[in-house]
């Protein structure tokens, strides 16, 4: 069954480094999005992008943030400079354009900020 | 704005006892709800989603749950728990529109005891 992936699994990085989590969505899927989790509070939207642009975003998706679609496979999230409260588990999800409204959510990359 | 509410961050059951998450929403167009699972290191997993259809819903491993507009609920059911059940549960809501963002609940983390 085709499933979302996300690597790394965990990653640790200093405060103030850049950091890029990547992503690979189903494959025959059009819209991608970018959730994060912070420890012990709910599951937040970041963004979701389509054809090729960021379709919607949220308050906390500022200038530190931006995503890429470099090739036809994978989707990445970048994080310029990061800050200690970016610490959370980071999740990937794609969707058909049509057919239902279901997400389908990749295993998470646990994002750690020292 | 949308929103959802989850009455209970924490609810305990013994296996084969009915399980209800309790789930609440406000959305002022009508929405599409889902309920997602999410196990210990692994991503979110969709149970079922009201997707303005049917306002019973049945979704995967013997899960239920009823759309009441009147209620602004949708409470997921299950008349036995079993211990494989045991994990964090989410409501989300989402505009009835292609490609538009989740909005989760706080989740509920269900114990089945035997």
């Amino acid at each position: 069954e085709p499933e979302v992936t996300q690597t790394p699994s965990h990653q640790v990085t200093q405060m103030g480094q850049e950091v890029i989590l990547r992503c690979v969505p189903i494959s025959n899927h059009l819209y991608f999005y970018w959730y994060r989790q912070i420890l012990g509070q709910k599951v937040e939207f970041l963004v979701s992008f389509y054809n090729n642009e960021i379709s919607e975003k949220s308050e906390i998706f500022d200038d530190q943030f931006s995503v890429e679609r470099p090739d036809g496979s994978n989707f990445t999230l970048k994080i310029r400079s990061t800050k200690l409260e970016d610490s959370a588990m980071y999740f990937c999800a794609s969707r058909l354009l049509a057919g239902g409204h279901e997400q389908f959510f990749g295993p998470g990359t646990r994002l750690t900020v020292l | 704005a949308q929103s959802v509410t989850q009455l209970g961050s924490h609810v305990s059951v013994s296996e084969g006892a009915l399980v209800l998450l309790r789930c609440n929403y406000s959305s002022s167009v009508p929405p599409y709800l889902f309920w997602y699972v999410q196990y210990p290191n692994q991503g979110l997993q969709l149970l079922l989603k009201y997707t303005s259809a049917a306002t019973l819903v049945k979704g995967i491993n013997g899960f239920e749950a009823e759309f009441k507009k009147s209620e602004t609920s949708f409470h997921l059911t299950k008349p036995s728990a079993h211990m494989s059940d045991a994990a964090e549960y989410f409501c989300a809501v989402s505009l009835n529109q292609a490609g538009t963002a989740l909005i989760f609940g706080k989740g509920t983390t269900l114990s089945v005891s035997s």
